[in-house]
């Protein structure tokens, strides 16, 4: 079992509408975890921080987290031809250690 | 801030050779991490410091890398000898206790 898991995509979604991303771990220790978004050529960018059970929410980004069943998502509202990047999920462990999932390609169309 | 500053951003090499990238990070930020990306095998982190002390390399592929953080604002990180396999972008990153990492532009190595 991967530490860290993502649906790889790609996740289609039309413009306006409600993108959805998921994500799994697997260290129990993790406390902090971080969304990040990479376009293609470009290097990742912080984009999402969460640390506490519940959701929060930052414009059109919401990260949901659940440390019992280990799971935390991404959702981005009225998606945009702009959001079209690979978004990575990053569980925390102790020392600031990030481990990455394998991102999830999200592709919004016009 | 200028951000995490990394050098060379492009560097083609062939089979054999020694390999130096370099890191500044972010001024204030105690953590440093090297992660490579590959299409194969996606980000991975190789090693990393926290207060300039080396404190998990378990990432690092074998005894030819090698990475080291002689003071709070520069990293190397090594290469010797140069394989193919080892193409693929190299990321530093940077960040304050417990805020995740600020990526530099990386390093595209080509090995030939």
């Amino acid at each position: 079992q991967k530490e860290v898991e993502q649906n790889s995509g790609p996740l289609s979604v039309p413009e306006g509408a409600i993108a959805s991303l998921n994500c799994t771990y697997s260290d129990r220790v993790s406390q902090s975890f971080f969304w990040y978004r990479q376009y293609s050529g470009k290097s990742p960018e912080l984009i999402m921080s969460i640390y506490s059970n519940g959701d929060k929410e930052d414009g059109r980004f919401t990260a949901q987290l659940n440390k019992a069943s280990q799971y935390v998502s991404l959702l981005i509202r009225d998606s945009q031809p702009s959001d079209s990047a690979t978004y990575l999920c990053a569980p925390e462990a102790a020392g600031n250690k990030l481990t990455f999932g394998g991102g999830t390609r999200v592709l919004v169309k016009p | 801030d200028a951000g995490v500053i990394q050098s060379p951003r492009h560097e083609v090499t062939e089979m054999g050779q020694e390999v130096t990238l370099r890191c500044k990070p972010i001024s204030g930020h105690n953590s440093l991490f090297w992660y490579r990306q590959t299409m194969m095998r996606g980000l991975e982190l190789l090693i990393y410091f926290n207060n300039n002390v080396p404190i998990d390399d378990s990432g690092m592929p074998e005894d030819r890398f090698s990475a080291k953080m002689p003071n709070a604002s520069f990293s190397t990180l090594k290469i010797q000898p140069s394989e193919p396999r080892d193409s693929a972008v190299y990321f530093c990153a940077s960040s304050p206790p417990g805020h995740g990492g600020f990526f530099g532009e990386g390093s595209r190595l080509t090995v030939l």
